[in-house]
């Protein structure tokens, strides 16, 4: 797997506004998956991209893989307090994933 | 979510202990994996087994040996161990193949004297 880089590392978001957690790598990647951790809990896969350009969305959640498969974004609208956790991406390689750092978002209420 | 149980949840042992670390999945996936999380960092993949078969070792101490001893059941053997291994060690299975999600267990959170 390569390394790919999360920004930001840290996301404070007012319950109900719209935020954005990016995920970038120096080379193409195949493919991309996102997952969610929340406090005290284990990951949990959330979404795999595959196709250049691909967007893909879970209810509030909006998923984007970038055209030249070297990035990716998490866009969250109307952000809840259920959104709590880290967010990591992960490239996945023929048997394993490479995460990167994670995006930990809090959210006031 | 209970397709990956781990046990135990908690662990607290001295440098000099030997203790065993379990994971078992019920998904009847064929590959299985060790991560270790520490505070601040990513996670990082310490072992992959697939079909049964040891395919990464991350330049990992030797005093961490992992053992599978069928698809279901993936062991993490400890000795000697150093106060910086004290972190939440994951355990994921996935279906062998290119790019298959992960599913992990609550993790062992192990604290080293």
């Amino acid at each position: 797997g390569q390394q790919v880089m999360q920004i930001p590392q840290y996301q404070h978001v007012q319950e109900g506004e719209d935020f954005t957690t990016y995920c970038n790598s120096s080379t193409t990647l195949s493919n991309i998956q996102w997952y969610k951790q929340r406090p005290g809990g284990h990951p949990v896969f959330l979404i795999q991209l595959v196709k250049s350009g691909e967007v893909k969305k879970q209810k509030r959640l909006t998923f984007q893989f970038g055209e030249a498969k070297k990035n990716s974004s998490l866009h969250i609208t109307a952000t809840q307090t259920t959104d709590v956790g880290t967010y990591f991406c992960a490239d996945g390689d023929d048997y394993k994933l490479s995460f990167g750092a994670g995006t930990t978002v809090t959210v006031r209420a | 979510e209970t397709g990956v149980t781990q046990t135990p949840r908690h662990l607290v042992m001295g440098m000099t202990n030997k203790k065993s670390l379990k994971c078992e999945q019920h998904l009847g996936h064929n590959a299985m994996y060790w991560y270790k999380q520490s505070a601040k960092k990513p996670l990082e993949l310490m072992f992959v087994y697939s079909l049964e078969e040891r395919v990464e070792n991350n330049s990992v101490p030797s005093r961490f040996s992992p053992e599978c001893p069928n698809s279901s059941h993936l062991f993490l053997h400890l000795h000697t161990l150093q106060p910086e291994d004290s972190a939440l060690y994951l355990c994921a299975s996935s279906q062998d193949g290119s790019n298959q999600p992960q599913h992990f267990g609550d993790g062992t959170r192990l604290s080293i004297l």
